[in-house]
């Protein structure tokens, strides 16, 4: 039992560059979120989904995509890589939205 | 938009002494959750408060939901080298899905 796993663990990219992070869960957990954090900020919600082929913005949405084709995997997208997307990433999931979130170790990312 | 604001941001305190963390929304909370994260780690949830003036305790760590269910905090008594990381509070509101987290207390303790 994994948890929730995210890949990869380090990336360094040039601007402009495009990415995806994965975000897998083996809990069957019908919620999943993706987090940034940056110093003195806590982590701020970027995009989230209630389930199997949805997705909800978060506080902080623009400069990235999202999709959950399949119930286990929430995948984060940048299509042009900025600057200010340098930050570590965290992934969640829950079961419910009124349930504890389960944190993935984190992708820290930076845009040269 | 929903904004949870947590205060000190910062805390060193000598092993032994108690440390506290407070977290204020502006709006009225339906619930409101705690998260520890280890220096270079990811946040693990530590305990949920639903009801007004809940008050719960694990070991040497007590947290309170306010009357009004607009604040919370966490209290560690006699703090111990384990105690370190940075402590974030989460709430949500009674509309929508998400929770807000607090920006975090980062805890240091003195051996």
């Amino acid at each position: 039992n994994a948890g929730v796993t995210q890949t990869p663990k380090f990336r360094v990219l040039k601007t402009g560059q495009s990415m995806t992070l994965l975000c897998a869960q083996d809990m069957n957990h019908e919620y999943m979120y993706w987090y940034r954090q940056d110093p003195g900020m806590g982590l701020r919600l970027i995009h989230y989904s209630v389930g199997e082929g949805t997705t909800a913005k978060g506080e902080v949405p623009d400069g990235y995509n999202v999709s959950r084709l399949k119930k286990q995997n929430f995948l984060l997208g940048l299509e042009s890589a900025a600057p200010s997307q340098t930050s570590v990433y965290f992934c969640a999931s829950s079961k419910y939205s009124n349930q504890p979130q389960h944190f993935g170790d984190g992708t820290r990312l930076s845009i040269l | 938009g929903q904004q949870v604001m947590q205060i000190p941001q910062y805390q060193h305190v000598q092993e032994g002494e108690d440390f506290t963390t407070y977290c204020n929304s502006s709006t009225t909370l339906s619930n409101i959750q705690w998260y520890k994260q280890r220096p270079g780690g990811h946040p693990v949830f530590l305990i949920q408060l639903v009801k007004s003036g809940e008050v719960k305790k694990q070991k040497r760590l007590t947290f309170q939901f306010g009357e009004a269910k607009k604040n919370s905090s966490l209290h560690i008594t006699a703090t111990q080298t384990t105690d370190v990381g940075t402590y974030f509070c989460a709430g949500r509101g009674y509309t929508g899905n998400q929770f807000y987290f607090g920006t975090g207390t980062s805890l240091t303790v003195i051996p």
